[in-house]
């Protein structure tokens, strides 16, 4: 079963704007960590935040967690027509080594 | 350095047949996933190695599904008796160590067809 759930489930903006993404999960993690899937097939690792972390930044990304509403965000700045992919967000959990991952974000990024 | 491959890149079985599917981790990379990701859907747990052991295979759906690293490195899924709804794209990962705690690195993943 899967935990996170993205919101929202597809986002569509133009290059130059903000992309924000959001995820929500049930349970106590230990990190959080943002993946990148173009056209379905591997998976690139973006960043991880701990779950000790509140707020990590990586070039044009810019990631929050808060773990008492249990969610976190992903902030894409100026915004790529290179940007355009699905978004996941991925928990690690207590003393589990898998990853849950959401349903993910579709970003469009129209040039 | 290389990363995460995985072959066939693509394959077309038919149903009630049988096929293997191979990983190549990270060179030096001990843990070892598999996920599963169904169209629309995000990747969802199978199974993790560390080493050569499965540590943790509560995500195979059924008996059919069964993996092995006998090497504790190239890692092969193996699902026998295939079924339609098997279709999907396999994931493998590797991490230098214990997940859940570290990034997990990716391959291209195996998309598999069941006719």
């Amino acid at each position: 079963s899967q935990q996170g759930e993205e919101d929202p489930q597809a986002l569509s903006i133009q290059e130059g704007e903000n992309a924000t993404m959001n995820c929500s999960y049930k349970t106590s993690i230990n990190n959080l960590q943002w993946y990148r899937q173009n056209s379905g097939r591997g998976l690139v690792h973006l960043i991880l935040i701990r779950s000790n972390e509140r707020e990590k930044h990586s070039g044009r990304l810019r990631v929050t967690l808060d773990t008492s509403k249990k969610s976190s965000s992903l902030l894409i700045t100026a915004s790529r027509a290179a940007d355009t992919a699905s978004y996941f967000c991925a928990t690690g959990q207590g003393g589990s080594e898998k990853l849950v991952f959401g349903k993910g974000t579709k970003l469009t990024v129209n040039p | 350095g290389a990363g995460v491959s995985q072959t066939p890149s693509n394959k077309v079985t038919e149903k009630g047949k049988y096929v293997e599917l191979r990983c190549d981790p990270i060179s030096g990379h001990t843990a070892l996933y598999w996920y599963r990701q169904s169209l629309g859907q995000g990747p969802e747990f199978l199974i993790y190695f560390q080493g050569t052991g499965a540590a943790d295979d509560s995500g195979l759906p059924n008996d059919r599904f069964f993996a092995v690293r006998p090497e504790g490195s190239v890692s092969t899924l193996k699902i026998q008796r295939t079924e339609r709804g098997d279709s999907a794209v396999y994931l493998c990962a590797s991490s230098p160590t214990r997940a859940g705690k570290e990034t997990q690195y990716f391959g291209p993943g195996t998309r598999l067809l069941v006719l």
